[in-house]
């Protein structure tokens, strides 16, 4: 039984940097694409990026790209993603989530069938 | 940037049957595959339909999905609607790698 299990609720100052870790039991580590999804209050889902720890190269959404950063540790079975320069607009609800097939995402069959309990981060001065 | 659009709500009486759109802007919605996620306040999305059409194991089959190319959507169609099914639902799909979730759509049961 795959288990996501996130760091806990964070709260930052505005222009800082958060880092939310994701740890996945049961199953194999390195073959699953993870992505980072959030949610701000009142908007929709967002997907952030994605890695396939064994490929280690990370694919971040465009809208990210310059200040986020998405890492795996194998010896951990941990993904982490790291937020810097936040704003307010950042506050949000953030999840991790296990793609179903092995060694890819969006080009082959499956879904985000895993996903962790959501960490929040707030961000206020 | 590619997008999918959903409409903000939708309602229905229980017993009653609703379907739930997602528009793709560019790019044809057969490109990738779609997803369906039902999404509750302080809780994780559920998966209710995978790959256009299917159902995990322990979805209701009131809960159906297909693609039309010549619309360049995707549905979502709950029938014998419950006050269970009250909740956000939002598709999902990528482009170029690039996962993208439509803008959610709110089911409320009258």
């Amino acid at each position: 039984q795959v288990q996501l299990l996130q760091s806990g609720a964070e709260v930052k100052k505005p222009g800082s940097s958060v880092k939310v870790s994701c740890k996945a039991s049961g199953g194999t580590f390195s073959n699953y694409s993870i992505s980072w999804v959030r949610q701000v209050p009142g908007q929709g889902l967002e997907w952030m990026g994605e890695i396939i720890p064994l490929y280690v190269t990370p694919n971040y959404a465009q809208r990210f790209q310059d200040r986020v950063a998405i890492t795996a540790d194998e010896s951990t079975s941990t993904v982490h993603m790291e937020l810097s320069s936040l704003t307010s607009e950042d506050t949000a609800l953030y999840f991790c989530a296990r793609w179903g097939s092995p060694y890819c995402s969006g080009d082959c069959p499956g879904y985000f069938q895993h996903w962790g309990q959501g960490t929040l981060v707030t961000v206020t001065s | 940037n590619v997008m999918l659009t959903q409409p903000h709500s939708v309602s229905g009486s229980p017993g009653m049957t609703i379907t739930i759109s997602c528009t793709r802007s560019s790019g044809s919605i057969a490109s990738n595959y779609v997803q369906w996620y039902q999404k509750r306040p302080g809780s994780s999305p559920i998966t209710v339909i995978y790959e256009d059409d299917q159902r995990p194991s322990g979805v209701p089959d009131r809960f159906s999905g297909s693609v039309d190319i010549s619309s360049n959507s995707a549905s979502l169609t709950i029938s014998g609607l419950e006050t269970e099914d009250e909740a956000e639902y939002y598709c999902q799909s990528f482009d170029r790698s690039h996962g993208m979730f439509g803008g959610g759509t709110r089911v409320t049961v009258l």
